[in-house]
């Protein structure tokens, strides 16, 4: 069993849907941080979390330390969301990820 | 600089090769890190360097991999006597501190061939 697992591996949707990818970790964590990356491009922070909520545009992204589980969530999406999600959890500074989330958002 | 840039982009050597891969990090970030995506593979931590403090080398595969971090700022990652299984694209990042929000370099491609 991965420290880190991500679920689903792979969503398609469709423009407009509310997406939720999921981040389950079972090592020690300082905080959850959510990766984007785009098909051939690089890799973007999107959030660095160690409890509650946060909210940035269209992406909320959420914590629970208790249970050792974090959500990602797009609201409305589109297609330019397409991308790779990864979720890793830091402790200090290294990293453990996920595999990562395949989001196809279809117009 | 803008962004944390990484040089060469791309890299083809023979196996047995040594290559040496730079990072130059954000100015004024004290962390840097590497890290390795091989095809088709999830993201690998190899090292991270913080301030003047010895790295944790913990993710580093195997004796051929090394990394130094030179004032404090540009980082090189060595690997020596390179083997195809070392093909991956190689990733730098930097944050202001360890724990900070980390900002990713373009990445080095590199191929063992």
């Amino acid at each position: 069993k991965n420290e880190v697992e991500q679920s689903p591996q792979n969503l398609t949707a469709q423009e407009g849907e509310f997406i939720t990818i999921n981040c389950s970790y079972s090592v020690g964590i300082s905080a959850l941080h959510w990766l984007q990356q785009h098909p051939g491009g690089g890799i973007v922070s999107l959030f660095m979390l160690s409890s509650g909520k946060k909210k940035h545009g269209r992406l909320i992204a959420t914590i629970n330390i208790q249970e050792k589980h974090s959500s990602l969530h797009i609201t409305a999406s589109h297609p330019r969301d397409s991308a790779v999600y990864i979720c890793a959890a830091l402790n200090a500074g290294k990293s453990t990820f996920g595999d990562g989330t395949t989001l196809t958002v279809k117009p | 600089g803008a962004g944390v840039s990484q040089s060469p982009s791309n890299k083809v050597t023979e196996k047995g090769k040594d290559v040496e891969l730079r990072c130059d990090p954000i100015s004024g970030h004290t962390a840097l890190y590497w890290y390795r995506q091989s095809l088709g593979q999830g993201l690998e931590f190899l090292i991270y360097f913080q301030g003047n403090s010895a790295p944790d080398k913990s993710g580093l595969p195997s004796d051929r991999f090394s990394a130094e971090r030179t004032g404090g700022s540009v980082s090189t990652l060595t690997i020596q006597r390179t083997q195809q299984e070392d093909s991956a694209v190689y990733l730098c990042a930097s944050s202001l501190v360890t724990g900070g929000e980390q900002y990713f370099g373009p990445g080095t491609r590199l191929t063992v061939t």
